[in-house]
């Protein structure tokens, strides 16, 4: 089993320009999440989906949007990228939310730096 | 939201030195993992933990959640142990895992 994986891997955009970063799980979790982290900090959840068809902002959403193409795939997408916007993303998933099902397993993340 | 503070913030240890570091949350949890953030960034799961002890290896957790902490022990460091630990929680109340701001350790040679 490949875990979660993201791509690409490391990316340079301009201010504006628009992107999209993707995430597939095979681990058969209904529940996925992207974070961002910055600089010597934790990482915050910017959206998640519960499971297949919904979406929930979580702490950090200005600027993203996000698709649950189906189960296992959770798009994360910048429409305008800016400065601020530069940082380590992270997807994660879990079984589910509740009680013993919500243990999060992380990708191995995308290095967005936008000029 | 819930609080999550770790400490130390920073940790220099000689390889074979034993450690301890803190986790200290401001509410009830369902969730409270441990991961390990190694030098080329990427995170992975070291325990599992919302109450009790586990051990893995050189590695062990109790999390007391009566009290609202959690602590990580390695034993006989190793300079592959070097790295960013971070505490995260989802509060009873929510969905989100909080990350604390990370304990940085280095084990030197």
């Amino acid at each position: 089993n490949a875990g979660v994986t993201q791509t690409p891997k490391f990316q340079v955009l301009k201010t504006g320009q628009s992107m999209t970063l993707q995430c597939a799980q095979d681990m058969n979790h209904n529940s996925m999440y992207w974070y961002r982290q910055d600089p010597g900090m934790g990482l915050r959840l910017i959206y998640y989906s519960a499971s297949e068809g919904t979406t929930d902002k979580g702490e950090v959403p200005n600027g993203y949007n996000v698709s649950r193409l189906n189960k296992r795939e959770f798009s994360l997408r910048l429409e305008s990228a800016a400065p601020s916007q530069t940082s380590v993303y992270f997807c994660a998933s879990s079984e589910g939310l509740a009680g013993g099902l919500n243990e999060q397993f992380f990708g191995p993340g995308t290095r967005l730096t936008v000029l | 939201g819930i609080q999550v503070e770790q400490s130390p913030p920073d940790l220099i240890l000689q390889e074979g030195a034993n450690s301890t570091l803190r986790c200290n949350f401001s509410d009830s949890v369902n969730n409270l993992q441990w991961f390990h953030q190694n030098p080329w960034g990427q995170l992975i799961n070291l325990f599992y933990i919302p109450s009790g002890t586990k051990q893995n290896g050189r590695l062990s957790a109790t999390t007391v959640a009566t009290e609202r902490y959690s602590l990580l022990y390695i034993s006989s460091s190793q300079t592959t142990d070097s790295g960013v630990y971070f505490c995260a929680v989802v509060g009873n109340a929510g969905n989100m895992l909080t990350f604390g701001g990370g304990t940085r350790l280095m084990v030197k040679p």
